[in-house]
């Protein structure tokens, strides 16, 4: 059992250029989720998808596209990159959209922005 | 706006003795709230739910509770161990907004 799998698992990246983390998970849920993570501020949503082809924003989605062509993909896209983006990076999967259901985290995308 | 809060940043106790973690929430009824368990490196891992209309679950050596009219959850660990310690998370509703989590470090 995978669960939710991230890649990379650290990157370094120079202001301006743009990049890709990728989540996968192999449970079949319908909702994926991407949150940063920053000392003193907690889990942050940034984007969110119910199910393929439907995706919203959340909390903190400037800088940040989404897709979701597949249910068991959600790839999280940096445009152009910004020493503030500087985090960690969660992609996390559940059956449901809301809190009745336990969230799946993977182990998180350290990413330096220089 | 809709917040998730936990106050304590950190929470030093003795081995065997019951750890305390408190959640507020502000500004909007969550219908549930849930525990997480963080490790240095990892990602969270899920705990416990519990739902406004249950006032205490237990899993284990796991306790949580859920007041709404103090808008608070209560999350215990009893005869503690080292090897609980971990920063918990408390989620909240819609979306799961989270709080800032609270470092638990248990001292043989």
């Amino acid at each position: 059992n995978a669960g939710v799998t991230q890649t990379p698992k650290f990157q370094v990246l120079k202001t301006g250029q743009s990049m890709t983390l990728q989540c996968a998970q192999d449970m079949n849920h319908e909702y994926m989720s991407w949150y940063r993570q920053d000392p003193g501020m907690g889990l942050r949503l940034i984007h969110y998808s119910v199910g393929a082809g439907i995706t919203d924003q959340g909390e903190v989605p400037n800088g940040y596209n989404v897709s979701r062509s597949t249910t068991e993909d959600f790839p999280l896209r940096l445009l152009s990159a910004a020493p503030s983006q500087t985090s960690v990076y969660f992609c996390a999967s559940s059956t449901g959209l809301n809190s009745n259901q336990p969230q799946h985290f993977g182990d998180g995308t350290r990413l330096s922005i220089l | 706006s809709q917040k998730i809060e936990q106050n304590s940043e950190a929470l030093n106790i003795q081995e065997g003795k019951t750890a305390t973690l408190t959640c507020n929430y502000t500004n909007y009824s969550p219908a549930y709230l849930q525990w997480y368990r963080q490790d240095p490196g990892r990602g969270p891992v899920f705990l416990l739910l519990i739902r406004e209309n249950e006032k205490e679950k237990r899993k284990e050596r796991l306790k949580v509770t859920f007041d709404t009219t103090l808008k608070q959850s209560l999350f215990h660990i009893t005869a503690s161990q080292p090897a609980d310690s971990a920063t918990y998370l408390c989620g909240g509703y819609q979306k799961v907004t989270f709080g800032t989590g609270t470092k638990l470090q248990v001292i043989p």
